[in-house]
Order: C-alpha cells, then structure tokens, then sequence
C-alpha cells in the first residue's frame, strides 16, 4: 500500500512570507494530523482531523497557521507570516479511525521549512 | 496529561552488542498504549514496537523487546545484536483513548562498526 505522501520535501522562505504544505494520507484513513518537530525535539501536534472535520486544534498557533481537509481525503497547512521560529520540519500521518492505539500511526517523510 | 521523558540525548553501542534507551512517563490514564518510534535521516517515523498497559507481558519485536515497569511508568527499549541501520533518532510515545500522542524529546543512538 502507498505511504503517506507528503510535499515539498524542503523549502525555504524569508519571514513575512506565506508557505503551504500539503498531504496525501493512505487511501481510507479518516484521521489525519499534522505534526511540528523542531530540531532537537519530540514531534508536538498542531492539528487532528477526523475525515473533513477538526478534532483537536488546541495547539495551533491561529493567528498564523491554518489547515484544511476538504472531502476528508488530502490536507494543505498553511503558514502566514512565517516567523523565525517556524523553522521545524511539518510531518502529516495518518490512521485508520479504530487502530491507531494498536498499530500508532503511519507517517509521511515531512517538510523540512526553513525560514531566514 | 500525558508527559513523556527520554533523559538521553545521546547514546552509543558497539556493533552487535545490545544498548537500552530509557524513557519514563506520567499518566493518571489506567489504559494506555505505549509506542517506541525509530526516525533515520529520510525523517520518517517508523514504529518499531508497542505496548498495551493492561498486558504485563513485555513486547518483543525481532532483536526489539521492552521492559515495561508499570508501577514505576518505565518504558524502555532494548535493542540486541545492534546493526549499522539500527542508527536512527528514537522516540518514546504514549497515547490514551483516542487521545493525541505525546512524544519524548528523542535518543539519537550512534552504532559503532
């Protein structure tokens, strides 16, 4: 079965600007989230959507981040301005509603973001 | 809440000789699910081993086996016969009910030829 796809693979912006990363879950799972690992760290939730809809988003900075689902299939987070801090890689992963305290979750290859 | 600690940042093993990484949690949850998590360069996690907190009974995975101290909320991971690939960042996870999964700061293990 396909992974979790992922892009860009890398990218770097200057502060101030805008960045959107988008995700493509394998095929049939209805949760979705997005995962910010700054270097040195632990990933840390930013979103969990469960098909089209937020579960949790306690943890997402909403002045500037922003995420969407549409049709409960691909997402694209989306950063607007960047900040120096922003600079950590993105992982998306994805689980099957029932399995995922038996099996975690399948993650992507994640964004690495930079920004100078 | 959940909190999970690695108090190892770093840590080194010979090849084929076994290495333990440590990690401790903080839970009030009675059923929780534990979850080491190996990330090599290509950064993509990899599960590599759960444990469900109501079986005593350690996991073991291949040359992967835990020792779950659950009254002590130890959780950690041994790794026998290490090899090359084994080089990876490792991460400790848990997760409750359909909760989020809390991850440690990670152990980057160095294998040694």
């Amino acid at each position: 079965e396909a992974g979790v796809a992922q892009s860009p693979r890398y990218k770097i912006i200057e502060k101030r600007q805008s960045v959107a990363f988008w995700c493509n879950p394998i095929s049939g799972h209805a949760t979705l989230y997005w995962y910010q690992q700054i270097l040195g760290q632990g990933p840390k939730l930013l979103i969990q959507f469960q098909n089209n809809g937020v579960v949790d988003d306690s943890q997402l900075p909403k002045d500037r981040f922003s995420a969407e689902r549409l049709k409960g299939v691909d997402s694209t987070l989306k950063i607007q301005p960047a900040k120096l801090e922003d600079s950590a890689v993105y992982l998306c992963a994805s689980s099957l509603n029932w399995d995922r305290r038996i099996y975690g979750y399948t993650f992507g290859s994640g964004t690495r973001l930079t920004v100078v | 809440a959940q909190t999970v600690t690695q108090s190892q940042p770093e840590m080194s093993v010979q090849e084929a000789e076994t290495v333990t990484l440590s990690c401790t949690y903080d839970t009030s949850e009675s059923d929780y699910y534990l979850f080491w998590y190996k990330q090599p360069p290509s950064r993509q996690m990899i599960l590599v081993i759960r444990q469900e907190a109501y079986k005593q009974q350690n996991a073991t995975e291949n040359r992967f086996s835990v020792n779950f101290q659950k009254a002590a909320k130890s959780f950690s991971l041994k790794i026998s016969d290490s090899q090359l690939g084994d080089a990876a960042m490792y991460f400790c996870a848990s997760t409750y009910n359909n909760n989020d999964m809390r991850f440690g700061a990670g152990t980057r293990l160095t294998v040694k030829p």
